[in-house]
């Protein structure tokens, strides 16, 4: 049974650009949450999907969004990328909202020169 | 108020040592408290998770304990392990409204010596 899979592993990118995340979720699970986390910091929630929908948002500007496809993968895009943008990106998910069952994928590390 | 305080930021402790981590909340919506290990290059795994109508849940050698009217929880870590050397997150979490997600602590590095 595959966890959550996150692609690409390492992106790098430079300032301005836009960039897109990919994440598959967890056979059974239909809830996607994504986060950031700096290094030496822990995960700040971004947002959270579910039925195709944005149901949860952080405090994150607008140039993250994301996107939920029919059958739960998500994305997560970032435009006019900063430097402080660069960390790794963590989806994570559950069925329906459960805390108690979430699971991390492995993340994306972004690096913006 | 979403606000998730953790400390130490690190730890040293000899091999059998016993590792205490803190953490203290302040938002009361927050029902769920699990507990998080992260190596380098990989997400985080769970660990233990505690909810509030209990004080103390044992897994292994792995405890929290949580004083509700502090809003505070810890984790203890009995007879620490080399493979224990990691980076630990607290989080805190709810099932309505604003906390239907995790909000989780600063991290404390903790590093177990043979």
């Amino acid at each position: 049974d595959a966890g959550v899979t996150q692609s690409p592993t390492h992106l790098i990118k430079t300032r301005g650009q836009q960039v897109t995340l990919r994440c598959s979720p967890k056979s059974g699970h239909d809830t996607v949450s994504w986060y950031q986390q700096a290094l030496g910091q822990g995960p700040q929630f971004i947002f959270q999907y579910y039925e195709e929908e944005e149901r949860q948002r952080g405090n994150f500007p607008d140039r993250f969004s994301g996107h939920q496809f029919p059958n739960y993968s998500s994305e997560l895009n970032v435009n006019a990328l900063l430097l402080g943008d660069s960390a790794l990106y963590l989806c994570a998910s559950s069925l329906r909202w459960n805390p108690e069952k979430l699971f991390f994928g492995s993340g994306t590390q972004l690096s913006v020169l | 108020q979403q606000q998730v305080k953790q400390s130490p930021q690190s730890l040293i402790v000899q091999k059998g040592g016993i590792s205490i981590i803190n953490c203290a909340y302040e938002n009361t919506a927050f029902d769920y408290f699990p507990w998080y290990q992260q190596f380098p290059g990989k997400g985080p795994a769970l660990l233990i998770a505690i909810r509030p109508d209990v004080s103390e849940k044992k897994e292994g050698r792995f405890t929290i304990s949580f004083n509700k009217s502090a809003k505070q929880f810890s984790l203890h870590i009995m007879d620490s392990q080399p493979g224990d050397s990691a980076t630990y997150f607290c989080a805190a979490g709810g099932t309505s409204g604003s906390a239907r997600q995790l909000t989780f602590g600063s991290g404390t590095q903790l590093t177990v010596l043979p």
